[in-house]
């Protein structure tokens, strides 16, 4: 399986202000996927990166508050805007081969929390 | 879309006893259907995974099986050993759905040396 990384790790921010999370993988992937996990609870995916167009965002989830980037196939980036207590929580992106059902592999996740 | 419901939330059992964690889907276009255990502070890992094709999969001590007309599928632990303890949750996927997983809502289990 792929090796997925992502930056930061951990962060701890200001209300008001944003934050762009890095996920990084060491080969082409088709598809890459970005996911909250609020404290005890189970993952909800954001939205699809689609690789040089716009992403696809589930129910609940807007382009002004969490804007995505997937320059290439192996890079997507996710930033959290205007962030408020209630965005603290792990972001976790995901990858998979195919566009087809296939495993999702998922990075080590970013610890946020704003105070 | 696809809702997947995982029972029960958390399980107790004592070393070297099974554990079996059940999960129910509503799409019966569904026809992937990954586990994943996370430990505490730790991205989710894939442990086993089994297709509609499928009735039952076995990797050493952890089976799934999976019953389409009931549209139900299981985990199931034998000789559970303290390392065993983490949250595991099952998901599903619908192949006009591009890859997208609809997770259920987890099960912590606990294994008592």
């Amino acid at each position: 399986s792929a090796v997925i990384s992502q930056k930061p790790s951990r962060d701890i921010c200001q209300r008001g202000t944003s934050l762009t999370i890095q996920c990084q993988v060491d080969s082409q992937v088709t598809m890459m996927f970005w996911y909250r996990q609020q404290p005890g609870q189970s993952l909800t995916l954001i939205a699809t990166a689609n690789q040089g167009s716009e992403a696809t965002y589930e129910s609940g989830f807007v382009i002004d508050k969490f804007p995505i980037s997937r320059p290439n196939l192996t890079f997507s980036t996710l930033t959290v805007s205007n962030m408020s207590p209630e965005d603290s929580s792990i972001y976790l992106c995901s990858v998979a081969g195919t566009a087809i059902v296939d495993t999702q592999y998922f990075g080590p996740g970013t610890r946020l929390t704003v105070l | 879309g696809e809702n997947v419901e995982q029972h029960p939330s958390t399980l107790s059992v004592q070393e070297g006893d099974s554990a079996v964690i059940k999960c129910t889907y509503s799409d019966s276009a569904s026809n992937y259907f990954p586990w994943y255990k996370q430990e505490l502070g730790k991205r989710p890992q894939l442990i086993i995974d089994i297709r509609s094709n499928v009735g039952e999969k076995k990797d050493q001590r952890i089976a799934v099986t999976l019953n389409k007309t009931a549209k139900h599928f299981s985990l199931h632990i034998t000789e559970t050993q303290p390392e065993d303890s983490a949250v595991y949750f099952c998901a599903a996927s619908i192949p006009y759905n591009f890859n997208k997983f609809y997770f259920g809502s987890g099960t912590k289990l606990n294994v008592k040396p």
